[in-house]
C-alpha cells in the first residue's frame, strides 16, 4: 500500500462546478496535510494546509480532513479554466521528518 | 525574495557523462529536499538536508547519484556516471522545518542521450 494514495485521473470538470479530489494515507501518526497545484511544465506550489479534522476554506478552495477514516480532500467551487493542472496531496510522515507526496491527480476543467 | 534557484535549468548529456545540478535555497530555511519527477514514477524524494546536514537519503537510487550541501545556500546533486533512464525533472525545494511548506524551485530538465 502506498503512503499517499491519489486517483491519477484525468478528473474532467465542467467550468463553474465543484471539483472534488480526494487522498488516502496511510500514517494514522500523522498531523499535517497539504495541497500543492503543478500546471504543466511548471515545479508545485502550495494552495492550502491543514492541520485539524474539519473544512478550511480559502476563498473558492476548502480542504477536508477526516484523521479517522484517514482521508484529505480538496474542492475546487465555480472551477475555471485556468484551476486545470495537476493536485498533489502531502501528507507530513509521523516517523520520519519529512513529507510525502502522493502522485497527484490531473484535473481538466472544459468550458 | 528571489525564491529557490536551480541551475541550469535544461541540461542534455550524453550516457556516461558526469552531471551536476545545482540548488540555492531560500535565505534563512534550514531544510533542503531534492526530488525527482518523471511521468511513470511521479515525484520522488531523493534526499533531504538539515541544517546542511543529510537526514534521508533512502530516495537515492543508487551509488551513481550523490548530494552535498556545504553550506547554507548551496548544494548539489551529482550523477555519475548518467544513463537514459536518469532523464527526469530534477527539483529542489526548502523550506523553514522539514515538516513545513515546501517552496520548489523550477527544476532541471535532465536528458540522457
Amino acid at each position: 500500500q502506498k503512503e499517499v494514495e491519489q486517483n491519477s485521473g484525468p478528473l474532467s470538470v465542467p467550468e463553474g462546478a465543484i471539483a472534488s479530489l480526494n487522498c488516502t494515507y496511510s500514517d494514522r501518526g500523522s498531523q499535517s496535510f497539504f495541497w500543492y497545484r503543478q500546471y504543466s511544465g511548471k515545479s508545485p506550489e502550495l494552495i492550502m494546509f491543514i492541520y485539524s479534522n474539519g473544512d478550511k476554506e480559502d476563498g473558492r478552495f476548502t480542504a477536508q480532513l477526516n484523521k479517522a477514516s484517514q482521508y484529505v480532500s480538496l474542492l475546487i467551487r465555480d472551477s475555471q479554466p485556468s484551476d486545470s493542472a495537476t493536485y498533489l496531496c502531502a501528507v507530513q510522515s509521523s516517523s520520519a521528518s519529512k513529507i510525502i507526496f502522493g502522485s497527484g491527480t490531473r484535473l481538466s476543467i472544459r468550458p | 525574495d528571489a525564491g529557490v534557484i536551480q541551475s541550469p535549468r535544461h541540461e542534455v548529456t550524453e550516457m556516461g557523462q558526469e552531471v551536476t545540478l545545482r540548488c540555492k535555497p531560500i535565505s534563512g530555511h534550514n531544510s533542503l529536499f531534492w526530488y525527482r519527477q518523471t511521468m511513470m514514477r511521479g515525484l520522488e524524494l531523493l534526499i533531504y538536508f538539515n541544517n546542511n546536514v543529510p537526514i534521508d537519503d533512502s530516495g537515492m537510487p543508487e551509488d551513481r547519484f550523490s548530494a552535498k550541501m556545504p553550506n547554507a545556500s548551496f548544494s548539489t546533486l551529482k550523477i555519475q556516471p548518467s544513463e537514459p533512464r536518469d532523464s527526469a525533472v530534477y527539483f529542489c525545494a526548502s523550506s523553514l522545518g522539514s515538516t513545513n511548506e515546501q517552496f520548489f524551485g523550477p527544476g532541471t530538465r535532465l536528458t540522457v542521450l
